[in-house]
């Protein structure tokens, strides 16, 4: 069964428009972390925001933030202020267990494409 | 600089031949991982790796095998089993309650 789900394969925004990328997950885990990654069409992937199952206050780094419903099992990333550079794939990713590492899965991924 | 090394960039390999693809790591992570991305998809999880000599299958892990000998280094070898191999690999780390998994540069594989 899918555990990432990313509903989203493409979309389209302007530039300084915010954008909500989409993921839910299925574990049942109550320790478990939650990750965003990019990654351009050179292929590498850049690491933006991690999310704790404990931590009680959504994650932020710069223009990131992640927008964590535990109940719905839901871990949407927001872009503000987007920039033509954050035109890449993104992809949602889990990592079930706290002190031992479970396979680390991710989504199928949302293709974003920033316009002028 | 500490990071994860992959090597080579491109391959090139003909059908019917086993290939290996290296991955070093000097950030002193215990876990490691491969994974194939088929182009416009997500990442599926081939191996990991959570300590030396231990090693688990992924999702498809079929057509595939690893090794575990050192902590540095993980490396895949796709064999003349894998069906279809031509992909994007990429390797992966992780130190120990980390919060970031820590990406090669991948390495591009195609069967000629």
């Amino acid at each position: 069964a899918q555990k990432i789900t990313q509903t989203q394969p493409g979309m389209f925004v302007q530039e300084k428009e915010a954008v909500t990328l989409d993921c839910t997950y299925d574990t049942s885990d109550q320790s478990y972390g939650l990750f965003w990654y990019k990654q351009p069409s050179s292929g590498e992937m850049i690491f933006l925001i991690y999310q704790g199952s404990y931590d009680e206050q959504n994650a932020t780094e710069g223009r990131y933030s992640l927008n964590f419903q535990k109940a719905r099992k839901s871990a949407n990333l927001v872009i503000s202020a987007s920039q033509l550079g954050d035109s890449a794939m993104y992809f949602c990713a889990m990592r079930e267990g706290r002190d031992s590492w479970g396979k680390f899965q991710f989504g199928a991924g949302t293709q974003v494409v920033v316009t002028p | 600089d500490g990071g994860i090394t992959q090597s080579p960039k491109y391959l090139f390999r003909k059908e019917g031949q086993n290939v290996t693809l290296s991955c070093e790591q000097n950030l002193n992570h215990d876990a490691m991982y491969w994974y194939r991305q088929d182009p416009g998809q997500g990442l599926r999880l081939i191996y990991y790796s959570q300590i030396v000599n231990d090693f688990q299958k992924g999702d498809i892990a079929e057509g595939y095998s690893v090794s575990r000998e050192k902590k540095e280094s993980f490396p895949l070898t796709v064999t003349s089993a894998q069906k279809n191999p031509t992909a994007f690999y990429l390797c992966a780390s992780e130190g120990r309650a980390d919060t970031e998994a820590f990406f090669g540069q991948g390495t591009r594989l195609t069967v000629v």
